[in-house]
């Protein structure tokens, strides 16, 4: 079946725009999860979504960060006037449950590299 | 302090060799660890799930101490497609939350 798709994969942007990311989770999965990844850094999280609401918004990194989830389904993540250090691949996962007590794998899409000049 | 912390690499090893790899966490609360497994420029994917008893899949080995907050996974008989990073994952540990700390990878290559 499909898979959890992004979209753009690619955008460059001039520094100051703004930007929306698409995630397109993979159907019925109610968590989906942002993460970004910088040149040769770790995954750092963003945002989690629990169906249509965000109980952890702890790693956005600043007010010009805001994401939504409608439907239960798509999310986009909107970064507000860019700066060159939101350069990076950004990445949606879904996954199928979301409990602290299960292993749950997180499926990821294939991300969306963005690049700010 | 990091939250997960792994070694780098690389590490480069023939075909054919063992390599073992280790990763320590921070929250003595985390009840889900993972290795994901990373090629480069996609995404990253399961690799396994690590459980308390220590669990293998095939020529991968994981291994859980939770007395010392240390995961490892060994690979045996090393193949060149298991060129990859490799992430140590493991959960936040809250109750409201699923989310996923990931270290920034142990790079493995393995040549002829």
């Amino acid at each position: 079946g499909a898979g959890v798709s992004q979209s753009p994969s690619n955008k460059v942007t001039e520094k100051g725009k703004d930007v929306e990311l698409r995630c397109d989770p993979i159907s019925g999965h109610t968590a989906l999860y942002w993460y970004r990844q910088s040149l040769g850094q770790g995954l750092e999280f963003l945002i989690y979504f629990q169906g249509n609401s965000a109980p952890d918004k702890s790693g956005l990194p600043s007010d010009r960060f805001s994401a939504e989830r409608t439907g239960g389904s798509v999310s986009t993540l909107t970064i507000q006037r860019t700066q060159q250090e939101d350069s990076a691949v950004y990445l949606c996962a879904s996954s199928p449950i979301s409990s602290h007590t299960e292993h749950t794998e997180q499926y990821f899409g294939p991300g969306t590299r963005l690049t700010v000049t | 302090r990091k939250e997960v912390e792994q070694d780098p690499g690389p590490f480069n090893v023939p075909e054919g060799a063992t390599v073992a790899f280790n990763c320590t966490y921070s929250n003595s609360a985390s009840q889900s660890f993972f290795w994901y497994r990373q090629d480069c420029r996609k995404e990253p994917k399961l690799l396994m799930s690590v459980y308390s008893s220590g669990n293998e899949d095939g020529r991968f080995t994981a291994q859980l101490n939770r007395a010392s907050q240390y995961i490892s996974l060994l690979i045996r008989d090393s193949k060149l497609s298991d060129s990859a990073t490799y992430l140590c994952v493991v959960n936040k540990g809250s109750l409201n939350t699923d989310k996923l700390i990931f270290g920034t990878g142990t790079r493995l290559q393995v040549f002829p």
